[in-house]
């Protein structure tokens, strides 16, 4: 299977901690995408790569939210100091520069919940 | 900006009936529409896209969705539902790379 893949698929941590997602593209999409779904909603935009180089972040994105991808392959999302308001599933897409119209891959999210 | 609204949060329909999912959109340029769907604990797929070609649009699993812009809308039916198709649907419209989607629609399907 070569679709988008993230590790881990769930994370339970303490309010306070640090946690860190990673999400691998498929192969060939040098476009990235980082998501948030709450209970209930749809996916909200976070972040959006193309290559190695950020883009565009959300204003969902505060300060404790970091965000790279190194060598323009996977990506990591970090999140500091967690509160409970960032229980969510995070979830990472990708999308090659060739189709049109940026057609979204995504993978099977990280559940994060903040005790 | 584009964004989507999903009319009804939950659908309940009976093995075999018709699946209407309703789905307008807001943009002030010719968009770009897609469906999705998500089972419990799992990511979003892709069922279909709109790219302004053919107005009415198949994708997988027999569903299908016709692109309506005097009435901006991208409904997603399906003639005959499933138990497999219970699951949480999306609409969704492109601005450029990144997607805007409406809160979702959830779908039962009674035996």
């Amino acid at each position: 299977d070569t679709g988008v893949s993230q590790n881990p698929r769930h994370k339970i941590t303490k309010r306070g901690q640090n946690v860190t997602f990673r999400c691998d593209p498929i192969s060939e999409h040098n476009r990235l995408y980082w998501y948030r779904q709450t209970l209930g909603q749809g996916p909200e935009f976070l972040t959006y790569f193309q290559n190695e180089a950020q883009l565009e972040k959300s204003r969902l994105l505060s300060d404790r939210f970091s965000a790279e991808r190194p060598k323009g392959s996977f990506s990591t999302l970090e999140i500091q100091r967690t509160e409970q308001g960032d229980s969510a599933m995070y979830l990472c897409a990708s999308s090659s520069v060739i189709a049109v119209p940026y057609e979204q891959y995504f993978g099977p999210g990280t559940r994060l919940t903040v005790t | 900006a584009q964004s989507v609204t999903q009319l009804g949060s939950h659908v309940s329909v009976s093995e075999g009936a018709l699946v209407l999912l309703r789905c307008n959109y807001s943009s002030s340029v010719p968009p770009y529409l897609f469906w999705y769907v998500q089972y419990p604990n799992q990511g979003l797929q892709l069922l279909l896209k709109y790219t302004s070609a053919a107005t009415l649009v198949k994708g997988i699993n027999g569903f299908e969705a016709e692109f309506k812009k005097s009435e901006t809308s991208f409904h997603l039916t399906k003639p005959s539902a499933h138990m497999s198709d219970a699951a949480e649907y999306f609409c969704a419209v492109s601005h450029y790379y990144k997607l805007s989607f409406g809160a979702g629609t959830t779908v039962t399907v009674r035996a």
